[in-house]
């Protein structure tokens, strides 16, 4: 099946600091997205972008499908910010998760 | 109400008796999913139902029993479960070929 690697494995900021989590991938895929888990467990979907860029506010995401990876940028970060950042991948019915990038932003 | 509910957030139960799990959502989508979050393991897809029809079962044991009476209401039905199956139990909803997964705020399951 499809693997899924998120790096770094965990991250700590400084409030106002930008950052750049990656999501390599092992398959051609037509379905990715990026997910904020909050420390209370609700998964917020922060992009569907299976190829290209999009920007949300203080949230980018740019997936390179022919090279196999995504990126996810988040600057000016907020503690609000703090969570866990996954990626899934896979096709229309079946998105398989990452392990996920654990942030935390201090004040 | 608006996205995705599942009830109930909290359950605890012995290893011999039986409950459900409900999600409904109100966003239109004609697939719905189940997940199970465990401490230190990525999510892990249980089931999918696309157009109330089940298209993947991600071998889930049998104590775990899926039903989807309409494209808005899933179930998980769960009986004679063993300490290991606590988890955060997540559902989902998308558009099939149109977009991202919305989930709902889980439900945490403790097997005592």
């Amino acid at each position: 099946g499809i693997q899924v690697e998120q790096s770094p494995p965990d991250l700590i900021l400084q409030e106002g600091a930008n950052s750049t989590l990656r999501c390599n991938f092992s398959d051609s895929v037509n379905n990715l997205q990026w997910f904020h888990q909050n420390p209370w467990g609700q998964l917020i979907n922060l992009f569907y972008i299976p190829s290209g860029t999009k920007q949300n506010g203080r949230l980018s995401a740019t997936t390179v499908a022919t090279e196999r990876y995504s990126l996810l940028y988040i600057s000016s970060s907020q503690t609000t910010d703090s969570g866990v950042y996954f990626c899934a991948v896979g096709d229309t019915n079946k998105l398989i998760f990452g392990t996920g990038t654990l942030l935390a932003v201090q004040p | 109400e608006t996205g995705v509910t599942q009830t109930p957030r909290h359950l605890v139960m012995g290893m011999t008796n039986k409950k459900s799990l409900k999600c409904e959502q109100h966003l239109g989508h004609n697939a719905m999913y189940w997940y199970k979050q465990s401490a230190k393991k990525p999510l892990e897809l249980m089931f999918v139902y696309s157009l109330e029809e089940r298209v993947e079962n991600n071998s889930v044991p049998s104590r775990f029993s899926p039903e989807c009476p309409n494209s808005s209401h899933l179930f998980l039905h769960l009986h004679t479960l063993q300490p290991e199956d606590s988890a955060l139990y997540l559902c989902a909803s998308s558009q099939t070929g149109a977009g991202g997964y919305t989930f709902g705020s889980g439900t945490r399951l403790t097997v005592v």
